[in-house]
C-alpha cells in the first residue's frame, strides 16, 4: 500500500466553481500535513499546512480527519490561475521524510 | 533572496551514458535533498546532507547514483550508467534546518533527464 495516495483526477471545473479532493495516507503516526501546488513543468511549493482543526487561506480550506487517516482541500470560486497539480505531503513528528503523493490534476476552464 | 539553482534544467543521453547534475542551495540553507519525480508520480527522496554530511541515502540505487557536498554548499547528483528508467525530474531542495518540515523546503526547478 501506497504511503499517501491521492485522486489523479483529473478534475475539470468551469470558474467560479469549487472543487473538493481527497488523500489517504497510510501511516497513522503521520503527524504533519501539507498541501503543494505543483504547475506544469515546475517545482512543487508549498501552498498550506493542514491543522487538525481545519484551516482556510483565502479561498482554499484544508481539513484533516486522523480517524479516517485523510485529508481534503476544497477551493472556492476557483481561478483558471488554480490550474495545477496538488500534491499532498505528509510526514512523521519531526522527521525529514516527507511522503509525496502522486498529484491530483485540477483544470479550470473558462 | 535567491531561490536553489540547478543546472542543467534539461538533458537527453543515452542509455549507459553517464550524466551529472548541480545544484547550489540557498545561501545559508544547511540541508540539502536530492528528490526523483518521475511522470505522473510525486518526488521520491534520493539522499539528504546535512552541511557536507549524508544522513539518508537509503533510497539511492548506490550501484549507478553517487552524490556528494564536499564543501557543505553546492551538490552534484550522478548517474552511471543510466537506464531508461532514470527519465525523470530530478529536484533539488533545501532547507534552513535539519529535522525541516514540509513548511520550510524550497525546491528548485529541477533538472529533466530523458535516457533514450
Amino acid at each position: 500500500r501506497k504511503e499517501v495516495e491521492q485522486d489523479p483526477g483529473p478534475f475539470n471545473v468551469p470558474e467560479g466553481a469549487t472543487v473538493a479532493f481527497n488523500c489517504t495516507y497510510s501511516n497513522s503516526a503521520s503527524q504533519s500535513f501539507f498541501w503543494y501546488r505543483q504547475d506544469c513543468r515546475k517545482e512543487p511549493k508549498l501552498l498550506m499546512s493542514v491543522y487538525s482543526s481545519g484551516n482556510e487561506d483565502g479561498r482554499f480550506t484544508a481539513q484533516l480527519n486522523r480517524a479516517s487517516q485523510y485529508i481534503s482541500l476544497l477551493i472556492r470560486d476557483s481561478k483558471l490561475s488554480d490550474s495545477a497539480t496538488y500534491l499532498c505531503v505528509v510526514s512523521l513528528f519531526n522527521d525529514y521524510k516527507l511522503s509525496f503523493g502522486a498529484g491530483t490534476t485540477v483544470t479550470v476552464r473558462a | 533572496e535567491a531561490g536553489v539553482a540547478q543546472s542543467p534544467r534539461y538533458k537527453i543521453i543515452e542509455k549507459r551514458q553517464s550524466v551529472a547534475f548541480w545544484c547550489n542551495p540557498i545561501s545559508g540553507h544547511a540541508t540539502l535533498y536530492w528528490y526523483q519525480q518521475i511522470l505522473g508520480q510525486g518526488p521520491k527522496l534520493l539522499i539528504q546532507f546535512q552541511n557536507n554530511g549524508v544522513v539518508d541515502d537509503s533510497q539511492l540505487p548506490k550501484d549507478r547514483f553517487s552524490a556528494e557536498r564536499l564543501k557543505g554548499v553546492d551538490s552534484t547528483l550522478k548517474i552511471q550508467p543510466a537506464k531508461l528508467e532514470d527519465s525523470a525530474v530530478y529536484l533539488c531542495a533545501s532547507s534552513p534546518i535539519q529535522g525541516a518540515s514540509g513548511n520550510t523546503i524550497y525546491f528548485g526547478e529541477g533538472s529533466w533527464l530523458t535516457v533514450v
